[in-house]
Parts: C-alpha cells; sequence; structure tokens
C-alpha cells in the first residue's frame, strides 16, 4: 500500500482480555515504531524496529506489553489481560532510518470496558 | 521528565492573530521535527531543522533552530481555522524518535 496501515481501527474489549493491533509499514522502511497517545495529548514511546537489530523494548509501560515484526514488515503489538488504562490511541509510524521522515498511521483506537 | 518539553501546552486565539509555539530541551539534537496532527488522523510531517540557527518558512509558518541546537519555535502568522490541531516536535534520542508532548493549537473564526 501507498502509506502505514492499521488495523483494527476502533477495538472496544472487557477489562482482562487480550488485544492484538497490527501494523503494515511502508514497503522498503526499516524502522517501525509503535507509540501510545492519550486524548489531546503526546505520543508516548512503546517500542522501536530497525532492521535485524533487537528491537528498543524501553517504553513498554508493563509486561502486559509486547511486540513483534514478522520479516522486517508487519508488526504486532499485543496487550494481555487488558486494563482501563489501556485506553489510548496506538499509533504506528515507519521511516526510512532515526531522525528521518516518520509517517504514521491512522491509529488504533483501544477502549477497555 | 520531557526530553523536549513544548509550551504552551493549549493555545486558543482569533483567526488572523499571530501565535509562536516552542520545544525546549537541555540536550543537544542533529536535527529536529515539527509534525502537525488532526483529529483521527496520525501527526504528520511539516519540517525538519538541520542547522542551528536555521530557520525554514512554509507559507505562513516559520521554524527556527536554536542557535545551540537545544531548541525550536513554530510561529504562524495571520492564523486560520485550519491551522487547528496539534503541533509536535519531535528528536532523534537514542536511537530512536522522540516526541514532546504537544501544543494544542484552536484556532476561532
Amino acid at each position: 500500500g501507498a502509506g502505514v496501515s492499521q488495523s483494527p481501527s476502533n477495538k472496544v474489549t472487557e477489562k482482562g482480555k487480550d488485544v492484538e493491533l497490527r501494523c503494515d509499514p511502508i514497503s522498503g522502511h526499516t524502522a517501525l515504531y509503535w507509540y501510545r497517545q492519550s486524548l489531546g495529548q503526546g505520543l508516548e514511546f512503546l517500542i522501536y524496529f530497525q532492521g535485524n537489530s533487537a528491537p528498543d523494548k524501553s517504553g513498554l509501560p508493563s509486561d502486559r506489553f509486547s511486540a513483534e515484526r514478522t520479516g522486517g514488515s508487519v508488526s504486532t503489538l499485543t496487550i494481555q489481560r487488558t486494563q482501563q488504562e489501556d485506553s489510548a490511541v496506538y499509533l504506528c509510524a515507519s521511516s526510512l532510518g532515526v531522525s528521518t521522515e516518520a509517517f504514521f498511521g491512522q491509529g488504533t483506537r483501544l477502549t477497555v470496558v | 521528565t520531557q526530553l523536549l518539553e513544548q509550551s504552551p501546552q493549549f493555545l486558543s486565539i482569533q483567526e488572523g492573530e499571530n501565535l509562536t509555539v516552542y520545544c525546549n530541551s537541555s540536550s543537544v539534537f542533529s536535527s529536529l521535527q515539527w509534525y502537525r496532527q488532526e483529529p483521527g488522523e496520525g501527526p504528520v510531517l511539516l519540517v525538519t531543522v538541520v542547522t542551528g540557527g536555521e530557520v525554514k518558512k512554509l507559507k505562513r509558518l516559520t521554524f527556527q533552530f536554536g542557535d545551540a541546537r537545544k531548541d525550536s519555535s513554530l510561529h504562524i502568522t495571520a492564523a486560520q481555522t485550519g491551522d487547528t490541531g496539534l503541533y509536535l516536535c519531535a528528536a532523534g534520542w537514542g536511537g530512536k524518535l522522540i516526541f514532546g508532548q504537544g501544543t494544542e493549537l484552536s484556532v476561532k473564526p
């Protein structure tokens, strides 16, 4: 596709359930980021993949959060045993590298009820 | 604490007014980016500044990178309702792209 694609666009889940969020980056982009954004706030860094290097997981808020990137392309962010405080918009971005333009998807709005 | 501090956090002005938003840090960056985000969308890059003291213009928007490459400003001349949105600065740090907390701008007709 022409841009970064995220799915689903909206997800409502019950507290305690697991969710998976998907990101299809722009073809050829070696860098992939996940961010979390609460209403009207900035972007909280979660995790960063760069090529074949080990991912930078330093922003993951707890061990309930994990992410993988298969074949250097599609990425999945998994949140286990969701809590109400996990409710936010999860944004994925891809780029050619750090400090180059990051292209964002439209995000997945997660609501935990 | 935020590596990139943006101010103000919220700004509500009338159409036609001028405004400036700031992005400050105690750290030095090789470059800094400004993004704009509209509701329901992901952020979109406006500009990248690279050289200390650099000034870039994008129509009514003027971006400046501080001489010491620790801070940046965005000035909007004669704001329009279409300028409404969340303005974010970002920089590469520790091998990843990090963002400020944003300035929420509302331009009223």
